[in-house]
């Protein structure tokens, strides 16, 4: 079964310096990683996505994700934080191992979501 | 560009009380999903709808049901509402079967509370 968490419920960073969100999952065989972002009332939005190749993928509003196979982690990262980044932030797995074969089997596994707070 | 539509934005109902939620696309996505969302504990998949036709339970199924109405519509019926139900539904489309790598596109929820 695939899982995927987020240990921190909150960020705190001050405004030009560098965000970090975390994140680790676990599947079974190859995974498909994504991040979404989500402005109070409102739904998800994409921000980026690890399908294969480069470990490093760059997505929306100047984010960008690690992938470490090792580690079994997909950090969100951005080098100087805006106050406009304030929101929540969802990791996301979908385990692409045994082709049909499991009832989770290519579901999207969102994590619990982690509270960014930038500070001017 | 609307993309994904839910109707109504908010609903208050009592124990018992059954109604629809409605979604809609307009990017010829093939795939459709319900999603739940409760403090701390992410989205969770209630139903998913992979193509016109075809509809399918996910984690948390029970006190739900589906209709997909066409390609455009995917609405989610609780039959007899209970104040475990209380949260904030999405509905999201994405391209393809849904199991690829194409990102879901979610409305902006409907917030739902049970007395």
């Amino acid at each position: 079964a695939q899982s995927v968490a987020q240990p921190e419920d909150q960020v705190n960073v001050a405004e030009g310096n560098p965000l970090t969100v975390k994140c680790t999952y676990s599947v079974s065989g190859n995974p498909y990683l994504f991040w979404y972002v989500q402005y109070p009332n409102r739904g998800l939005q994409f921000l980026l996505k690890y399908i294969t190749g480069d470990n490093l993928v760059k997505g929306s509003y100047g984010f960008e994700a690690e992938f470490n196979k090792s580690q079994t982690s997909f950090h969100l990262k951005k080098p100087s934080a805006l106050v406009s980044d304030s929101a929540l932030y969802f990791c996301a797995v979908r385990d692409m191992e045994g082709w049909g074969t499991t009832d989770s089997w290519g579901k999207l596994q969102f994590g619990a979501g982690t509270q960014v707070v930038v500070t001017p | 560009n609307a993309g994904v539509t839910q109707t109504p934005k908010f609903q208050v109902l009592k124990t018992g009380q059954s109604m629809t939620l409605q979604c809609a696309q307009d990017m010829n996505h093939n795939s459709m999903y319900w999603y739940r969302q409760d403090p701390g504990m992410g989205l969770r998949l209630i139903y998913y709808s992979a193509s016109e036709g075809t509809t399918d339970k996910g984690e948390v199924p029970n006190g739900y049901n589906v209709s997909r109405l066409n390609k455009r519509e995917f609405s989610l019926r609780l039959e007899s509402a209970a104040p475990s139900q209380t949260s904030v539904y999405f509905c999201a489309s994405s391209e393809g079967g849904g199991w690829g790598n194409q990102p879901q596109h979610f409305g902006d929820g409907t917030r739902l509370s049970i007395l």
